[in-house]
């Protein structure tokens, strides 16, 4: 069974400085991995994948990951937070050989000081 | 490309009411999930649908729960006899069958059952 565990349910960062939000998975087989992000009363927007290809992903509006399979952490960076950025992030898996559902984790809510 | 579509957005309904919720794929994807989300929680998987066959149900889906996708383009999810328990929000993400997929989210539709 596949599973997905975000460290952090809340996560508070100062405008401008790095953000990291930190995601381990646990799966029997090579997994695709995502973040997804989601805003106040919408759906989840897709930001970014690892499907066996480079382990450094780059997404959309500036944020990263790598997938460490020596860890299995799939941690998600920006190097610099701005405001838009405060919503719930979720980190999640599927089987590659069943892509019938993702697994998500509970979300971290990313919150940005001003 | 118009994304996929929700309907209502919300929906406040009796302990005991029948409700049913309505999904939009985008045009050309061929597979259609279902997926609730309560509050502080990830989404979990409910079900999908590759065209108008019906493909897996997770444990989650009492019989009180039915969907369909009768033409393989729009889906219904019905909640017959809702419960308080059934309060959530109820996500709707479409993707294409080739891999490696990439599942769009609707906006969702939030479930009040007071």
């Amino acid at each position: 069974a596949q599973s997905v565990t975000q460290l952090g349910s809340h996560v508070s960062v100062s405008e401008g400085a790095l953000v990291l939000l930190r995601c381990n998975y646990s799966s029997s087989v090579p997994p695709y991995l995502f973040w997804y992000v989601q805003y106040p009363n919408q759906g989840l927007q897709l930001l970014l994948k690892y499907t066996s290809a480079a382990t450094l992903v780059k997404g959309i509006n500036g944020f990263e990951a790598e997938f460490k399979k020596s860890e299995t952490s799939f941690h998600l960076t920006k190097p610099s937070a701005h405001m838009s950025d405060a919503a719930e992030y979720f980190c999640a898996v599927s089987d590659p050989a069943r892509d019938d559902k993702i697994i998500f984790g509970k979300g971290t809510r990313l919150h940005i000081l001003p | 490309d118009t994304g996929v579509s929700q309907d209502p957005r919300h929906k406040i309904t009796k302990r005991g009411q029948n409700v049913t919720f309505r999904c939009d794929p985008i045009s050309e994807h061929n597979r259609l999930y279902w997926y609730r989300q309560t509050l502080g929680q990830g989404p979990e998987f409910l079900t999908y649908f590759q065209n108008e066959a019906q493909l897996e149900k997770s444990r989650l889906l009492s019989d009180r729960f039915s969907a369909e996708r009768p033409k393989g383009s729009f889906s219904t999810l019905e909640i017959q006899r809702t419960e308080q328990g059934d309060s959530a929000m109820y996500l709707c993400a479409s993707s294409l069958k080739q891999g490696p997929y990439e599942q769009y989210f609707g906006p969702g539709t939030r479930l009040t059952v007071t």
